[in-house]
């Protein structure tokens, strides 16, 4: 149990223009979830918490305009990359907490590689 | 805010002989959650092992533990017998007890090489 989808799982832009990525829990209902971002040889920073129902908390120095979250439902949560450039070409990892089992920690998605031309 | 270093950027392990990953945290906190995440080669991350500061236990989940030392806000990983399928990314990560703040935060990683 507990899986974590993500699609697509590689996409090629062009600058400039807008990105949708995808983040499903498969067999369990996911109030919150969360967005990262992985560059090359570097660890996951978290981009922002994802709240059904509710607008997303952004961390320091994430531009909310430039990355848009939507938790619309309890099982999908996206991630708008709008008018992309290439600095963010990244590795996105979406997660999620599954409700009343805090303490097994976050289930994560397979990532989503950007690579923006 | 709390911070995860891990001071060993790679570490490699002949197969079947033991490792032991090191990763160290600052919180201000007094419960708390750490876990030890695996990345391979594919990019998905995987829980590999868990505890929580109230327990003075160590966690094992078959050939991983853990040590964990509160006092002195410490968290190694001692991984047995090592296999290739352990080649991977480690990732170190803390995460508040505090209803509300649930985000993980991230060491830097240690890359583990298995020797064959």
């Amino acid at each position: 149990g507990a899986v974590v989808s993500q699609h697509p799982s590689w996409v090629i832009c062009k600058s400039g223009t807008s990105v949708k990525i995808e983040c499903r829990s498969l067999d369990f209902q996911a109030t919150t979830m969360f967005w990262y971002r992985q560059f090359p040889k570097q660890s996951l920073m978290l981009m922002a918490t994802s709240n059904e129902g509710s607008k997303a908390t952004y961390e320091q120095g994430v531009e909310k305009d430039k990355f848009l979250i939507n938790h619309a439902s309890l099982t999908l949560s996206t991630l708008t990359v709008t008018s992309a450039h290439p600095e963010d070409s990244s590795f996105y990892i979406c997660s999620a907490r599954v409700p009343g089992l805090a303490v097994r920690g976050q289930f994560f998605g397979p990532g989503t590689r950007l690579t923006v031309l | 805010a709390q911070t995860v270093t891990q001071s060993q950027p790679e570490m490699s392990v002949q197969e079947a002989e033991t490792v032991t990953l090191s990763c160290t945290y600052d919180t201000s906190e007094s419960d708390y959650y750490l876990f030890w995440y695996k990345q391979p080669p594919s990019r998905q991350m995987i829980l590999v092992i868990r505890q929580e500061a109230y327990k003075q236990q160590n966690a094992t989940e078959n050939r991983f533990s853990v040590n964990f030392q509160k006092a002195a806000k410490s968290f190694s990983l001692k991984i047995s017998d090592s296999q290739l399928g352990d080649a991977a990314m480690y990732f170190c990560a803390y995460r508040s007890d505090n209803f509300g703040n649930e985000k993980l935060t991230f060491g830097t990683g240690t890359r583990l090489t298995i020797i064959p």
